[in-house]
């Protein structure tokens, strides 16, 4: 029954070791969301895809990175984590003009 | 820019009483929709009410209810009957209509429900 999948829920990566998070949804919403969230924070919209137009918001370290081969798949790299890139990493769908869908999330630990 | 401000970090209610979440957004458009959305302990965020700018009725979903001013930019949550399963964040939210979708939070409420 789950719509939005998010893997793995937990994930630990060394400092400086890229590590990739992934998300599938079974909704065929054209809308992907990235964000991230630290400890009792409001979620950070990291960038969102429209259909194949990534939108990367300006504030986002270049450090991460998103790619989504098709509409059911959207990743999300981070180069080389540092400890301040550990927090709770949300993916969402919608369809245009309705509300969002999210994935239970996968909490990164950077050790 | 969109912005939107939750000016209540924690709230409490009693069981069965009444509770309103404050929400006020900054905004240049004219339509656009305003969600809030909860967060339970287990993480996974849900959509509790949404509220399109362009309809002037305050929309409800059995317990809940909003007071929605446009004019103030003002979009405030009801709950009434508060349960113990309501305990959570909760999370107000805005998105431009018909753009680019971009889906913008407010920092939240923890509301907390006593028994």
């Amino acid at each position: 029954d789950a719509m939005v999948i998010q893997n793995p829920r937990y994930q630990v990566t060394q400092f400086g070791k890229p590590v990739t998070l992934s998300c599938s949804q079974t909704l065929n919403h054209n809308v992907m969301y990235w964000y991230q969230q630290k400890s009792s924070q409001a979620p950070k919209l990291l960038f969102h895809y429209y259909d194949k137009d990534f939108n990367n918001e300006a504030d986002t370290p270049d450090n991460f990175q998103s790619r989504r081969p098709n509409t059911s798949f959207c990743f999300l790299d981070i180069r080389s984590p540092g400890l301040g890139d550990a927090a709770m990493y949300l993916c969402a769908t919608s369809r245009l003009n309705t509300e969002a869908f999210f994935g239970q999330g996968t909490r990164l630990t950077v050790v | 820019a969109q912005t939107v401000t939750q000016s209540q970090p924690e709230m409490s209610v009693q069981e069965a009483e009444t509770v309103t979440l404050s929400c006020t957004y900054d905004t240049s458009e004219s339509d656009y929709y305003l969600f809030w959305y909860k967060q339970p302990p287990s993480r996974q965020m849900i959509l509790v009410i949404r509220q399109e700018a362009y309809k002037q009725q305050n929309a409800t979903e059995n317990r809940f209810s909003v007071n929605f001013q446009k004019a103030a930019k003002s979009f405030s949550l009801k709950i009434s009957d508060s349960q113990l399963g309501d305990a959570a964040m909760y999370f107000c939210a805005y998105q431009i209509q018909g753009g680019s979708e971009k889906l913008v939070f407010g920092k939240g409420t923890k509301l907390t429900v006593n028994p």
